[in-house]
């Protein structure tokens, strides 16, 4: 099955820090990068997402690098808040292609 | 709320029943999906539907029969499962089947099979 490779598993983050995701793919055939935000009790939902005509796309606090020559694409939430908390997944996808996910990275931000 | 709903929320059954997941899209989307989600591990592609035709099933076990009777309902029956099988099943939509669009997710059903 075509992989989507998430780290860390769980990451825990001070009020106002900079928290990082990473993720890796194996499918050069990919591409439409979505990053999604889960709450307890909710299903996901979609956070922001990137193609790879370009390195970096910014939406407020959240920004996803891309590096196409590495496989590899992040989020980074800058100012971490305490209602940031939740699981994020990394998915990939391409035409022909359904949506394959990352295993989540739980988020804990600490007032 | 993101357009798909999901009932019910929490199902508790044991290895013998039969019971049914419903979910109802009201997006007007032509592409309807079943996930699995358990801890820890990657979302899991089972069925995938586009305007009520079948159009993967990735190998998942006869106990699951996904039903698609119209594009905006999906029901996933169950049937002798298996305490493995416990997980919270998500539904999600999307307006056509492997583009690369966006997926709207109901809130889930809980299952706990005893």
């Amino acid at each position: 099955q075509q992989q989507v490779k998430q780290s860390p598993q769980s990451l825990i983050v001070q009020k106002g820090g900079i928290s990082i995701i990473n993720c890796a793919y194996e499918n050069t055939a990919f591409d439409y990068f979505p990053w999604y935000q889960q709450f307890p009790g909710k299903g996901p939902a979609l956070l922001i997402a990137i193609r790879p005509d370009v390195s970096e796309k910014k939406e407020g606090r959240f920004t996803i690098s891309f590096n196409k020559s590495a496989k590899q694409f992040s989020l980074h939430i800058m100012d971490s808040q305490p209602g940031d908390s939740a699981t994020y997944f990394c998915a990939a996808s391409s035409n022909n292609n359904d949506m394959r996910f990352g295993a989540g990275t739980r988020l804990t931000v600490k007032p | 709320e993101t357009g798909v709903t999901q009932t019910p929320r929490h199902l508790v059954m044991g290895m013998t029943n039969k019971k049914s997941l419903k979910c109802e899209q009201h997006l007007g989307h032509n592409a309807m999906y079943w996930y699995k989600q358990s801890a820890k591990k990657p979302l899991e592609l089972m069925f995938v539907y586009s305007l009520e035709e079948r159009v993967e099933n990735n190998s998942v076990p006869s106990r699951f029969s996904p039903e698609c009777p119209n594009s905006s309902h999906l029901f996933l029956h169950l049937h002798t499962l298996q305490p493995e099988d416990s997980a919270l099943y998500l539904c999600a939509s999307s307006q056509e089947v492997r583009t690369n669009e966006k997926l709207f997710f109901g809130s889930g059903t809980q299952l706990s099979v005893l």
